[in-house]
């Protein structure tokens, strides 16, 4: 069974500075992972994915992949208060895309 | 383009009755995926359909159940609800592109008492 780790937090960081949060998964096998934002009360949204090793940039936002070490990570730069939520990580089971296995999450408190 | 929808939104069942949740996946998009929420086992992936096939099925009793119509929506049925049915349900639609990104609904809150 595929496990995708992720430290629970809560990871606090002030208004302007750079979020890091990471996540290790346990099948070398996985190609693809997704981070998702999640507000208290609300449903996860969709906000980075990434496929190849290295950094994929958008906004404020980077995905960074290291495949030789199982580890994923979510930089957020510039942090805003409205970036306060918790942060889920997320890969495929075996057999697709379209089943995904999640990590637990980490909490992010961003204050001003 | 519209969301993906789930209704109800809210849910108060009792232990033994069963239930029946509807998703109505992003126009065009043909995969959609059921997922659990709670706070003690966090998101579990229930089961997948895909052109009125299930493809994939999670981890969960025969207790839970689902379908999927010629237009792409969904239902998901609960029978003999229990205490730990409790939770969030999310459906999920994906384009099935390749890529696997999948769009949530806003879920149903499912109290069973």
């Amino acid at each position: 069974q595929k496990e995708v780790e992720q430290n629970s937090g809560p990871l606090s960081v002030p208004e302007g500075a750079i979020a890091s949060l990471n996540c290790t998964y346990s099948d070398r096998g996985s190609q693809s992972f997704f981070w998702y934002r999640q507000y208290s009360g609300k449903s996860p949204e969709l906000i980075m994915f990434i496929y190849s090793n290295g950094d994929k940039e958008d906004g404020r936002f980077t995905a960074q992949l290291n495949k030789a070490s199982q580890y994923v990570s979510l930089l957020i730069r510039d942090s805003q208060p409205s970036d306060s939520a918790t942060y889920l990580c997320a890969a495929p089971l075996w057999g697709g895309y379209n089943k995904l296995i999640f990590g637990a999450g980490t909490r992010l408190a961003v204050h001003p | 383009k519209a969301g993906v929808t789930q209704t109800p939104r809210y849910l108060i069942k009792t232990r033994g009755q069963q239930v029946t949740l509807s998703c109505s996946p992003i126009s065009g998009h043909r995969s959609v995926s059921w997922y659990q929420q709670t706070p003690g086992q966090g998101l579990q992936f229930l089961f997948e359909y895909f052109s009125e096939t299930q493809r994939n099925k999670g981890n969960f009793p025969g207790r839970f159940s689902g379908r999927q119509f010629s237009n792409s929506r969904s239902e998901m049925n609960v029978s003999t609800l229990e205490l730990g049915d409790s939770a969030l349900y999310l459906c999920a639609s994906s384009g099935g592109q390749g890529t696997g990104e999948q769009y949530f609904g806003p879920g149903t809150r499912l109290t069973v008492t």
